[in-house]
């Protein structure tokens, strides 16, 4: 049971450059998240779904995509990159809508 | 959106020393927890507590949902409790809302 997976660990893109961070739970739950997190700060919500192929925005959306396609997983896909994309992401599932939440071990990405 | 804070921001103990950690929330929630980042990165869930007490050997949760606050107790602190303790809410039926976090060190 390897909970929820997290690939590639560490990332620099260029500017403008795209790529998909991938998400992957073994645990059936139909809650899943993505979060970032800058420097010194709480992490805050881009984009999450409740099933598959059901998406939804989250507070800090913009520049990024998802999609559902599977219950297992559910990547972040990057456009255009940018400076201010340069965060620590983490992917999250749940089994529930009032349930705990399990986290990834992140993504550190950096746009230069 | 709903607003979470988290105090204090910053906290240095020697270890051994007790410390509570306090959240206030600004709505109505439906789903309380907290999570320890540890200083690599990993994030732990800790508690799931949108109301009432928990306990998990030297660390224990109460949250006062009609006033709107959880506090986090840690006792007898070990240098592995270091890191950063967040508390985060959800009111709706989206994501969490994380707070800022408390930085805690502890010194052997």
């Amino acid at each position: 049971n390897a909970g929820v997976t997290q690939t590639p660990k560490f990332r620099i893109l260029k500017i403008g450059q795209s790529m998909t961070l991938q998400c992957t739970q073994d645990m059936n739950h139909n809650y899943m998240y993505w979060y970032r997190q800058d420097p010194g700060m709480g992490l805050k919500l881009i984009y999450y779904s409740v099933g598959a192929g059901i998406t939804d925005k989250g507070e800090v959306p913009n520049g990024y995509n998802v999609s559902r396609s599977t219950t297992e997983d559910f990547p972040l896909r990057l456009e255009l990159a940018a400076p201010s994309q340069t965060s620590v992401y983490f992917c999250a599932s749940s089994y529930s809508i009032g349930g705990g939440y399990t986290f990834g071990s992140g993504t550190r990405l950096t746009v230069v | 959106g709903i607003q979470v804070e988290q105090s204090p921001p910053d906290l240095i103990l020697q270890e051994g020393a007790n410390s509570t950690l306090r959240c206030n929330f600004s709505d109505s929630v439906n789903n309380l927890q907290w999570f320890h980042q540890n200083p690599w990165g990993q994030l732990i869930n800790l508690f799931y507590i949108p109301s009432g007490t928990k306990q998990n050997g030297r660390l224990s949760a109460t949250t006062v949902a009609t006033e709107r606050y959880s506090l986090l107790y840690i006792s007898s602190s070990q240098t592995t409790d270091s890191g950063v303790y967040f508390c985060a809410v959800r009111g709706g039926a989206d994501g969490l809302t994380f707070g800022k976090g408390t930085h805690l060190i502890i010194q052997p």
